[in-house]
């Protein structure tokens, strides 16, 4: 079983539409949590990290479940532009302090008018 | 230079040959990082190095090698390619926290498309 699952998807979506995405993670010590956004053959980028609390950046709202390992990305009023697929990354400690990331293989979202 | 370079862009090599993949950034960022993306596996740590000087291996590192001589430059060597390792490489950096409550986000270089024949 791989460390971090996402449904693959794709998730077809119309435009205006809300769309949820979750992602599982297996090691109960990792620390942090991001969600990358990747576009068709280009490098991802950080969409949002994933605090405690939740937290939430303008139509996106990440949450961070402990209990139950898993992390969300909530998309409101989705655009066109949001076509992409989104990466959920775990960190977990190493020796040595730094943080091992591991990637989820991503939710594909497509956006349609 | 701002944030990081990869080269080459694309490479098509033949199979038994040796490679090297370069990657720089201009960050001063202690950790650095190099994957290999193939279609359904998702992005897969190669190696990686938490500081000049010190090198890990990630979750797919045979058949690669790296090295961390300085800072800014993190080459992965491909000492005898073979058709498995067509791929998509991208290599990233991040700043080294320690703590339960860092937040190490990674920055990742443009990707390199590489085909063994």
């Amino acid at each position: 079983r791989k460390e971090v699952e996402q449904d693959p998807g794709p998730f077809n979506v119309p435009e205006g539409a809300t769309v949820a995405f979750n992602c599982t993670y297996s090691n109960s010590a990792s620390q942090s949590f991001f969600w990358y956004r990747q576009d068709c053959r280009k490098e991802p980028k950080l969409l949002m990290s994933v605090y405690s609390s939740g937290n939430e950046d303008g139509r996106f709202t990440a949450q961070l479940n402990r209990a139950s390992q898993y992390i969300s990305l909530l998309i409101r009023d989705s655009k066109l532009s949001d076509s992409a697929t989104y990466l959920c990354v775990v960190n977990t400690g190493s020796p040595g302090g730094s943080y091992i990331p591991t990637f989820g293989r991503g939710t594909s979202l497509i956006v349609h008018p | 230079i701002a944030g990081i370079t990869q080269a080459p862009t694309s490479q098509i090599l033949a199979a038994g040959r040796r490679m090297t993949l370069r990657c720089t950034q201009d960050m001063r960022h202690n950790a650095m990082y190099w994957y290999r993306q193939d279609l359904g596996l998702g992005l897969r740590l190669i190696h990686y190095s938490n500081t000049a000087g010190t090198t890990g291996k990630g979750e797919v590192p045979d058949g690669y090698s790296v090295s961390r001589a300085n800072t800014d430059d993190f080459p992965l060597t491909l000492a005898s390619a073979v058709p498995s390792q067509t791929s998509v490489y991208f290599c990233a950096s991040s700043e080294r926290t320690s703590g339960p409550t860092s937040y190490n986000e990674q920055f990742f270089g443009p990707g390199t498309r590489l085909t063994v024949l």
